[in-house]
């Protein structure tokens, strides 16, 4: 079955502590992104990726850093400079980025980080 | 950063009543309205996009207009059924971006 994937589901971390959060791909698409969920909010871009080692920031990229090294992979790594790190997080993809407004995008299940 | 509004936020229905809600979007920089439905525990998935001034697109039961010029999407539900019960999202796509709101959450009592 092709589709996106994110793990852990839950994750808790101390404060202080950097944490990497995976999402992997196997529907061969082109660009990936990271979105954030706050309660009563939209969802919130975090950083997106065009292609393979290319990225670039989002709406709210402070405090965190991303690596596209393979297509199928973009890892999320939540540092201990972003100030309110507590929120779901959504990864999701699509057959390529830029200008198309068919450019769906296919979401993940998401990743619940609490920091302790 | 632009303001996408959902409204309302929720909405409680009676099981066979018809409902529908709406998605407000900045009419620049427009490029496409986006549809997804969310349900509990499971990924966003993809209802609907649309691109031009008066579409409308249906799947089944659900509905979807949208008027560009005044910037709003109506989302409508025939007949809901308990299985409708979810988050509605949308979103407005400027080509380089997609904008959410913040849903509207639906449950259909049985």
């Amino acid at each position: 079955d092709g589709g996106i994937t994110q793990s852990p589901k839950y994750l808790f971390r101390k404060e202080g502590q950097n944490v990497t959060l995976s999402c992997e791909q196997n529907l061969n698409h082109d660009a990936m992104y990271w979105y954030r969920q706050d309660p009563g909010q939209g969802l919130r871009l975090i950083y997106y990726s065009q292609i393979v080692n290319d990225f670039q920031k989002g709406d709210i990229a402070e405090g965190y850093s991303v690596s596209r090294e393979k297509k199928e992979s973009f890892p999320l790594t939540v540092t201990s400079a972003q100030k309110n790190p507590t929120a779901f997080y959504l990864c999701a993809s699509s057959v390529r980025g830029g200008l198309s407004p068919y450019n769906e995008q296919f979401f993940g299940p998401g990743t619940r980080l609490t920091v302790l | 950063i632009l303001n996408v509004e959902q409204s309302p936020q929720s909405l409680h229905v009676q099981e066979g009543d018809s409902t529908n809600f709406t998605c407000s979007f900045p009419s620049s920089n427009f490029y496409a309205l986006h549809w997804y439905r969310w349900e509990t525990a499971k990924s966003p998935e993809a209802l609907f996009v649309m691109t031009l001034n008066g579409d409308e697109k249906k799947k089944g039961r659900i509905s979807a207009t949208l008027n560009t010029k005044e910037g709003y999407s109506y989302l409508y539900i025939k007949g809901s059924q308990p299985e409708d019960s979810a988050t509605y999202l949308c979103a407005s796509n400027t080509g380089n971006q997609f904008y959410f709101g913040t849903g509207t959450s639906l449950t259909v009592i049985p």
